[in-house]
């Protein structure tokens, strides 16, 4: 199947500080990538649409300048947790959707391994 | 709007007995399903998927779903439990708009020796 690579897996940063997780597809385009967010123990909520050369489209209650996402070219996009206070710490993960040999209806997601972000 | 219910939030299985995780779906429109095992600090790995072909859905690992529209249902069983199948369990509709996953809220299992 398709590969979808995040990275960091972990990282501790001081807060108020800034951090950049990056999602990249390895081996397919994708024009659009979707990042969650999961507090400990909880399921995956949907935090924004990341759009290949367009604004990301943010959930309800996601703010927007707190969480920087940018999708400059097709096998990339970045979420970027701006001035970090310890309740951002969680689970970020990303995925990219793919429909094989254009078939729409058999669209699939594929995630990446997750970030978890610790903010001290 | 598309949604789903899981709808036990815990599961405790004894090794070797059969599985069962429930999971129900709203859906406007003929719906795709998906369940993901996620390991501890671990990302997603998909089981198995429904997307309007058979009923009876084979995965990985043994497991296997049936999508009941009846019932709107869409439970993933596995006849015998292995120590390693100790995990959360998600399931998952698709917003065939938009491509969203929309995730249920998890059900652990617990395998015991």
């Amino acid at each position: 199947g398709a590969v979808v690579s995040q990275h960091p897996s972990r990282v501790i940063c001081k807060s108020g500080t800034s951090v950049k997780i990056e999602c990249r597809s390895l081996d397919f385009q994708a024009t659009t990538m979707f990042w969650y967010r999961q507090f400990p123990k909880q399921s995956l909520m949907l935090m924004a649409t990341s759009n290949e050369g367009s604004k990301a489209t943010y959930e309800q209650g996601v703010e927007k300048d707190k969480f920087l996402i940018n999708h400059a070219s097709l096998t990339l996009s970045t979420l970027t947790v701006t001035s970090a206070h310890p309740e951002d710490s969680s689970f970020y993960i990303c995925s990219a959707t793919i429909s094989p040999l254009g078939d729409v209806s058999n669209t699939e997601a594929f995630f990446g391994q997750g970030t978890r972000l610790t903010v001290v | 709007a598309q949604s789903v219910t899981q709808l036990d939030s815990h599961v405790s299985v004894s090794e070797g007995t059969p599985v069962l995780l429930r999971c129900n779906y709203s859906s406007s429109y003929s719906p795709s399903l998906f369940w993901y095992v996620q390991h501890p600090n671990k990302g997603l790995q998909l089981l198995l998927k429904y997307t309007s072909a058979a009923t009876l859905v084979k995965g990985i690992n043994g497991f296997e779903a049936e999508f009941k529209k009846s019932e709107t249902s869409f439970h993933l069983t596995k006849p015998s439990a292995h120590m390693s199948d100790a995990a959360e369990y998600f399931c998952v509709v698709s917003d065939p708009g938009t491509y969203k996953y929309i995730f249920g809220t998890g059900t652990r299992l617990k395998v015991l020796a």
